[in-house]
């Protein structure tokens, strides 16, 4: 059965710290794995990743994919209040079949 | 170029009673999808449609059915709603990346 699973499933720190969420995959047919997060509405669109070692980055978040350990990380640096979210990550399929994990809930406090 | 939108936003049902969700994408995706969100659980796939005339179950579709009337439309039907449908429901459609609506609250009393 594909399944996502994230860790940890929640996580405070305070505001300038640096933040590590994990995701790990079990797949048949994988494609790629895409980053969301999720303030109050529906998710937007962070990062997509299909290659294995190549970081992603934008501003003070980066990604990055390791299809030997089947996971990735989504790092954040200098934590600010409004990155204060869930962050949910999602493993696509050949069948065009897109499974999210349970999501990080992420709290900065000032 | 609304995206994807879906009606309507909020709706409360009695038991055993139906109602289906509205789904409309403009950006000429094939891939739509209908997803669940409940606390604790993240998105939960129900049905998605990889283009249009076909569909397929998602890892939790017991007591929904879905439609896909054209590759703009993809609707979600709840034949005889059940209090473990109360949820936040999310249609998406995808390209590049997966583009979300707004999410429909569900309460089924």
């Amino acid at each position: 059965e594909d399944k996502v699973v994230q860790s940890p499933l929640s996580l405070v720190v305070h505001e300038g710290d640096t933040v590590t969420l994990n995701c790990s995959y079990e797949v048949t047919n994988f494609r790629s794995l895409l980053w969301y997060k999720q303030e109050k509405k529906a998710p937007t669109f962070l990062f997509m990743l299909t290659s294995s070692g190549i970081e992603k980055k934008s501003g003070r978040l980066s990604s990055i994919l390791d299809k030997k350990e089947l996971s990735s990380i989504l790092n954040i640096t200098a934590t600010q209040t409004g990155d204060s979210a869930i962050y949910l990550c999602a493993g696509t399929w050949g069948d065009q079949k897109l499974v999210f994990g349970q999501g990080t809930r992420l709290t900065i406090n000032p | 170029n609304a995206g994807v939108t879906q009606t309507p936003k909020f709706q409360v049902l009695k038991t055993g009673q139906s109602m289906t969700l509205q789904c409309a994408q403009d950006m000429n995706h094939n891939s739509m999808y209908w997803y669940r969100q409940d606390p604790g659980m993240g998105l939960r796939l129900i049905y998605y449609s990889a283009s249009e005339g076909t569909t397929d179950k998602g890892e939790v579709p017991n007591g929904y059915n879905v439609s896909r009337l054209n590759k703009r439309e993809f609707s979600l039907r709840l034949e005889s709603a059940a209090p473990s449908q109360t949820s936040v429901y999310f249609c998406a459609s995808a390209g590049y990346e997966q583009y979300f609506g707004p999410g429909t609250r569900l309460t089924v009393t």
